[in-house]
C-alpha cells in the first residue's frame, strides 16, 4: 500500500528564517494536498498539487511537486509565529478508489 | 453555513464500553472519511465511504465500525475490541467528482477511555 514519509518530524526556527518540509511517497501520486493543523483542532487546507513540476504559492508559503510525482516540498519564506503548527501532506494514489492517506506530520515552532 | 459537525467534542468512557462518534456534513459531498490522530503523529485512516450504503476499510479498521445510511451522515463506533481507543478522531468529507477534491475537516472528537 502507499505510504507518505515527511521530514523533518519537527522543526524549530527563528522568526524571519526560511524553512522547507518534504513529503515523499512510496508510489506515484494522483493528487498531493498540504494541510496545517493547530494542536487539537481540525485541519486547514493550504494547497493541492496534481501535475508533475507544478508549483503553487499562497502568501509566504510555496509548494512544489516533482516531475515524477513522488515528492513534494513546502517552503515558508520569512517565517512568522503565525506559521507555527503541524503541517501534514496527504495524497490520493492511482486506482486507490478515493483512499486518501497522510504523512506523520511536521511540527513547526517559530521563535520570536 | 456549510461545513462538517462532529460531536461530542470531548468524550469519556469506561473500558469495555462501545462509543459512537457523530459526523454530519451539509456540503453535499459524496465521500466521507474517519481518521485517528495520536499525540505527535499524523492521521491514520480508519474507514472511508465514497457513496451511500458503501464503505471501505482504511489502514486501521480493526475495533471500529461505521455506517453510511444517509449522504450527510457517517457515524463511527469505537467498539470494546479496539485495544487503545484513547485518541483524537477527525471526520472529513470531499467532493470526489470536481474541483481540487480537498478534504474538509470537522473540529474533531477527543475520546478518553478510563
Amino acid at each position: 500500500s502507499q505510504e507518505l514519509e515527511q521530514s523533518p518530524q519537527s522543526l524549530i526556527v527563528q522568526e524571519g528564517k526560511n524553512l522547507t518540509i518534504n513529503c515523499t511517497s512510496s508510489k506515484t501520486l494522483y493528487g498531493l494536498y498540504w494541510y496545517k493543523q493547530k494542536y487539537g483542532e481540525g485541519l486547514i487546507f493550504l494547497m493541492m498539487l496534481q501535475k508533475g513540476g507544478e508549483e503553487k504559492s499562497h502568501e509566504k508559503i510555496t509548494a512544489k511537486l516533482d516531475e515524477k510525482k513522488q515528492q513534494s516540498s513546502l517552503h515558508i519564506t520569512a517565517s512568522q509565529p503565525s506559521h507555527a503548527g503541524i503541517y501534514l501532506c496527504g495524497a490520493l494514489g492511482y486506482n486507490q478508489g478515493g483512499k486518501l492517506i497522510f504523512g506523520q506530520g511536521t511540527e513547526l515552532s517559530v521563535k520570536p | 453555513d456549510g461545513g462538517i459537525t462532529q460531536s461530542p467534542k470531548y468524550l469519556f468512557r469506561k473500558e469495555g464500553q462501545n462509543v459512537t462518534l457523530s459526523c454530519e456534513q451539509n456540503l453535499n459531498h459524496d465521500a466521507m472519511y474517519w481518521y485517528r490522530q495520536d499525540p505527535g503523529q499524523g492521521l491514520r485512516l480508519i474507514y472511508y465511504s465514497q457513496i451511500v450504503n458503501d464503505f471501505q476499510k482504511g489502514d486501521i479498521a480493526e475495533g471500529y465500525s461505521v455506517s453510511r445510511e444517509k449522504k450527510e451522515s457517517f457515524p463511527l463506533t469505537v467498539t470494546s475490541a479496539q485495544k487503545n481507543p484513547t485518541a483524537f478522531y477527525l471526520c472529513a468529507s470531499r467532493n470526489a467528482s470536481g474541483g481540487t477534491g480537498e478534504l474538509f475537516f470537522g473540529e474533531g472528537s477527543r475520546l478518553t477511555v478510563l
